[in-house]
C-alpha cells in the first residue's frame, strides 16, 4: 500500500519555541492531507484539512495561528506548532489521500510524539 | 457528521473469529462505512470499507446490515498482532473525505 512518512518521529522542545513536523507521501500525489492530534488513551482528533496550494481548513476550536499548516507541494505538508507549551505535548499524526486515484482511502503516517518541557 | 457507537473493549482468543460491532443508526444514504485500526504508538491503518454490500479483503470482512444502521467487522482468525483499537467511521460523500474518529473498540487477543 501507499506510504506516508513523518519527520521527526519524536521531538522534545522547550516551552516557547516552535516545532515543525513534516508529512510526506512517498509514492503518490496527495492533493489533500489531514492533521490529527491524539492524547494518551484517547481517540484521534482532527485538527485541519490541508489542501495543496491553498489555505488549510481548521476544525472548530483549533487555533490557526498556533498550528501553522503549509501544503506547498503534492507530496509534502508541514505542521508548525508555534510558541509551544506543555499542554501541546501530544502525538501528532498526518494522513494523506491519493487525489489521482479517485479513492477516498487515507494513508496515515507513523506519528510524531511531541514533548514540550 | 453521523456518529457511530462501538463497545469500548472486546476480548478474543487467538485463532478464533472476532466480530466487532458498530451501530450507526443516523447514517445517511451516501455515507460510506470505513474501518481503521491503530496499534500502540502507531498511526491508524486502513482495514476495509463499504457502502451497502458486504465486502471481503485479505485483512477482514465487513458485514453491513440491510438497513445500514449497523455493521460488523469480522476477523476470521485473530492473531496476537490483531490486538489494536478498531475504529468504525462514517465518511460522507463530500469531496474532503475527512474522517472523524470515535472512541473505537480496544481488542485484546489472548494466546
Amino acid at each position: 500500500g501507499a506510504v506516508v512518512s513523518q519527520h521527526p518521529s519524536r521531538v522534545i522542545c522547550k516551552s516557547g519555541t516552535s516545532v515543525k513536523i513534516e508529512c510526506r507521501s512517498l509514492d503518490f500525489q496527495a492533493t489533500t492531507m489531514f492533521w490529527y492530534r491524539q492524547f494518551p488513551k484517547k481517540s484521534l482528533m482532527l485538527m485541519a484539512t490541508s489542501n495543496e496550494g491553498s489555505k488549510a481548513t481548521y476544525e472548530q476550536g483549533v487555533e490557526k495561528d498556533k498550528f501553522l499548516i503549509n501544503h506547498a507541494s503534492l507530496t509534502l505538508s508541514t505542521l508548525t506548532v508555534t510558541s509551544a507549551h506543555p499542554e501541546d505535548s501530544s502525538f501528532y499524526i498526518c494522513s494523506a489521500r491519493d487525489g489521482t486515484s479517485g479513492s477516498y482511502e487515507q494513508y496515515f503516517g507513523p506519528g510524531t510524539r511531541l514533548t514540550v518541557t | 457528521d453521523a456518529k457511530t457507537t462501538q463497545p469500548n473493549s472486546m476480548e478474543s482468543n487467538e485463532e478464533e473469529p472476532v466480530h466487532l460491532p458498530c451501530n450507526h443508526s443516523t447514517i445517511s444514504g451516501t455515507d460510506y462505512i470505513h474501518w481503521y485500526r491503530q496499534l500502540p504508538s502507531q498511526g491508524p491503518e486502513y482495514v476495509i470499507h463499504g457502502l451497502t454490500s458486504n465486502v471481503n479483503n485479505r485483512m477482514a470482512s465487513l458485514a453491513i446490515a440491510e438497513d445500514r444502521k449497523s455493521s460488523t467487522l469480522i476477523l476470521h482468525r485473530a492473531t496476537l498482532r490483531d490486538a489494536a483499537v478498531y475504529y468504525c467511521i462514517l465518511r460522507g460523500s463530500s469531496n474532503t473525505g475527512k474522517l472523524i474518529f470515535g472512541q473505537g473498540t480496544t481488542l485484546q487477543v489472548k494466546p
